[in-house]
C-alpha cells in the first residue's frame, strides 16, 4: 500500500542553521509529492510540490527534490528563521483515480531558536 | 485561503451525543475532504466527496457519516460521539487536473468527555 515516513521530531535549530527534514515514501506508480506546513493554531498550507521524478519544488527558500531511485522527498532550507517554527508534513497523492486523496506522514515539529 | 470555513471552531460534547461539523466553501470546488489530525498519526482521511450526493469512505471512516446536499457544504456527523473521536478535524478542497493540490480549512477542535 501507499505510505509516507518522516523523520522523528522535534527538530530544534538555531536561527540561520541548515535544515533537512527527511521523507521517504512507498507507492506504486508515480505519485505526486507534497510538503505542507502548519503554523500554531492554523490549518495546513501547501509549501511546495513535485509531480514527477527529478522535479524540484521550491517556495519561501525551502526546496525538495523528487527522487524516485531512493523514494525520497527531503525538505531543505539553507538558513532557517524563527518564523519557520511549525509542523511540517510530507504527503503523497497516488497515481491512480484522480480523487485527490492525500496520504500524510506523521509530521515533524521544527523549533527555531533566536 | 480558497474560501473555506469550518463551524464550529471548538466544541465540547459528551459521550453518546450526536455531533455535526460543517465545512463551507465559496468557490464551487467539486472535491471536498474531511481529515482528522492526531499526534503521531499526521492527518488521516475520514470521508471525501466528489460531487453533490457523491461520497466515499477514507482510511478511518468507522463511526462517521457525511452528507453533501449542496456543492458548497460538506457535513461530517458523529452519530454517537466517543472519547476516541476527540481530535482536530480539518476540511479541505482540491483542484488541479488530477485534484492533486489541496487547501485546508482552519480546523475544528472537538473534545468528547
Amino acid at each position: 500500500g501507499n505510505s509516507v515516513t518522516q523523520m522523528e521530531g522535534p527538530v530544534t535549530l538555531s536561527e540561520e542553521a541548515f535544515l533537512t527534514i527527511n521523507c521517504t515514501y512507498t507507492a506504486t506508480g508515480y505519485p505526486s509529492l507534497f510538503w505542507y506546513v502548519q503554523y500554531p493554531g492554523e490549518g495546513l498550507q501547501l509549501l511546495l510540490k513535485a509531480t514527477k521524478a527529478d522535479d524540484k519544488g521550491s517556495n519561501k527558500g525551502f526546496e525538495a527534490t523528487y527522487r524516485k531511485e531512493t523514494t525520497s522527498f527531503h525538505l531543505e532550507k539553507g538558513s532557517v528563521q524563527v518564523s519557520d517554527s511549525a509542523v511540517y508534513f510530507c504527503a503523497l497523492s497516488p497515481t491512480s483515480g484522480n480523487t485527490g486523496k492525500l496520504i500524510f506522514g506523521q509530521g515533524t515539529t521544527l523549533q527555531v531558536k533566536p | 485561503d480558497a474560501g473555506i470555513t469550518q463551524s464550529p471552531r471548538h466544541k465540547v460534547t459528551e459521550t453518546g451525543t450526536p455531533v455535526t461539523l460543517r465545512c463551507h466553501q465559496t468557490e464551487n470546488h467539486r472535491y471536498m475532504y474531511w481529515y482528522r489530525q492526531d499526534p503521531g498519526h499526521g492527518l488521516r482521511l475520514i470521508h471525501y466527496s466528489y460531487g453533490v450526493k457523491d461520497t466515499d469512505k477514507g482510511e478511518v471512516s468507522d463511526g462517521y457519516s457525511v452528507s453533501r446536499s449542496k456543492t458548497e457544504d460538506f457535513l461530517l456527523t458523529l452519530e454517537s460521539a466517543t472519547s476516541s473521536q476527540t481530535s482536530v478535524y480539518f476540511c479541505a478542497i482540491s483542484f488541479g487536473l488530477a485534484q492533486e493540490t489541496q487547501y485546508f480549512g482552519p480546523g475544528t477542535r472537538l473534545l468528547v468527555l
